[in-house]
């Protein structure tokens, strides 16, 4: 069974300082890696996405992520934190079949001025 | 293009009511997930069709639940009876054809239920 642990429930930075979100999975074969956001009384949306290829991916408002198989992570970062991002960030693995997202359990991102 | 459509977006009804979510997946899509999030539990899984099919409802809680897709453009899920442990947020996603385009999961707005 595939799980997705987010080790960290919440975590608080300053503005302008650089972010990194843990996320560990667990998967049999090759995984499907996902990060999404969740705004304040919003729905989810993707950040960004790891289907194969180069381990480092580029997401939308400048975050990145980096597929590390030897460890089972996929570690969400930013270089420099805007107070916009708070938000709820959430790692998710899919099976190959296309058809099944397991999430973490959720961070939560607060932004000090 | 018009992203995935819930309505409505806020529902508070009494217990005993019988409450129905309704989902406008995109268009083109042939996957569709309902979701329920809660403090305790995070996001769970609820639901999936594919081609209007159920492939797999073993997350749905119990009898209460149900869910329909009729066309490939819209789906319900009908809580009957509700009761206020239902209290939740209810997304609806939709995936394209994970053979064709990828297998990432699009979410809409949810439904915030609130059961008194």
């Amino acid at each position: 069974a595939q799980s997705v642990t987010q080790p960290d429930i919440h975590i608080t930075v300053s503005e302008g300082a650089s972010l990194e979100l843990r996320c560990n999975y667990s998967y049999g074969a090759t995984p499907y890696l996902f990060w999404y956001v969740q705004s304040p009384g919003q729905g989810l949306q993707l950040l960004l996405k790891y289907f194969s290829g180069d381990t480092l991916v580029q997401g939308i408002k400048g975050f990145e992520a980096e597929f590390k198989r030897s460890q089972s992570s996929f570690n969400l970062r930013k270089p420099s934190v805007h107070w916009s991002d708070a938000a709820e960030f959430f790692c998710a693995v899919g099976n190959n079949a296309g058809n099944m997202l397991t999430f973490g359990g959720g961070t939560r991102l607060m932004v000090k001025p | 293009d018009a992203g995935v459509i819930q309505s409505p977006r806020h529902e508070v009804t009494e217990m005993g009511q019988e409450v129905t979510l309704r989902c406008k997946p995109i268009s083109g899509h042939n996957s569709l997930f309902w979701y329920r999030q809660t403090m305790m539990r995070g996001l769970e899984l609820l639901i999936y069709f594919n081609n209007n099919v159920p492939i797999d409802d073993s997350g749905m809680p119990e009898d209460r639940f149900s869910a329909k897709m009729p066309n490939a453009s819209f789906s319900t899920l009908k809580i009957q009876p509700s009761e206020p442990r239902d209290s939740a947020v209810y997304f609806c996603a939709s995936s394209p054809n994970p053979r064709l385009a990828g297998k990432t999961q699009y979410f809409g707005p949810g439904t915030r239920l609130l059961v008194l």
